[in-house]
């Protein structure tokens, strides 16, 4: 079992929309957790942090469900610029382990 | 607030020759990454250095690959010989935080390497 997993994708979706990422950890010590956000052919940059009693930015919900090891990542109101791959990252140890992402297109 | 720099940004080489990246971190940033990144998947980290000393290397394939951080501040990584399975993009990335912590890491542009 992969130590973060992600379903690759796309998740194409209208413009306005609202769409929702999940993201399951294999490791309960996990101790961190994070969305970075990559373009095509650019580096990951954070999106955000999340945290055990969720949390909200904007049009970007995440929560974090310790019980079942999963990470959700909510996106209302899709806008055009939101097309990337958000990467899911849970950090334990020294270490943090990316998830080989999502890709979302957002379509007029 | 410069960010962090790596160089040369792209790179082909031939199998079995030799490659090496640079990477300039955020001033003042105690921890520095290299990561590998393959198409379709997501950065792995190859090392991890706290200041000048390395705090995780068990994911970097040593017969072939090598870095160092002199100084606590620039580092290189070099891959000698390189395999067709190398090509990726190596990612440099910085945070602030001493080992034990996660703050937000900043990465750089990357370099990609195509190995022919």
């Amino acid at each position: 079992r992969k130590e973060v997993e992600q379903d690759p994708g796309p998740f194409n979706v209208p413009e306005g929309a609202t769409v929702a990422f999940n993201c399951t950890y294999s490791n309960s010590a996990s101790q961190s957790f994070f969305w970075y956000r990559q373009d095509c052919r650019k580096e990951p940059k954070l999106l955000m942090s999340v945290y055990s009693s969720g949390n909200e930015d904007g049009r970007f919900t995440a929560q974090l469900n310790r019980a079942s090891q999963y990470i959700s990542l909510l996106i209302r109101d899709s806008k055009l610029s939101d097309s990337a791959t958000y990467l899911c990252v849970v950090g334990g140890g020294n270490k943090l382990t990316f998830g080989t992402g999502t890709q979302l297109k957002v379509e007029l | 607030e410069a960010g962090v720099a790596q160089s040369p940004r792209y790179k082909i080489i031939e199998k079995r020759q030799s490659v090496a990246f640079w990477c300039n971190p955020i001033s003042g940033h105690a921890t520095l990454y290299w990561y590998q990144q393959i198409l379709g998947q997501g950065p792995k980290l190859l090392i991890q250095f706290q200041n000048n000393g390395v705090v995780d290397d068990s994911q970097l394939p040593k017969d072939r690959f090598s870095a160092e951080r002199l100084k606590g501040v620039d580092s290189t990584l070099k891959i000698q010989p390189a395999k067709l399975e190398d090509s990726a993009v190596y990612l440099c990335a910085s945070s602030p935080t001493l080992a034990g912590g996660f703050d937000e890491q900043f990465f750089g542009p990357g370099t990609r390497l195509t190995v022919l």
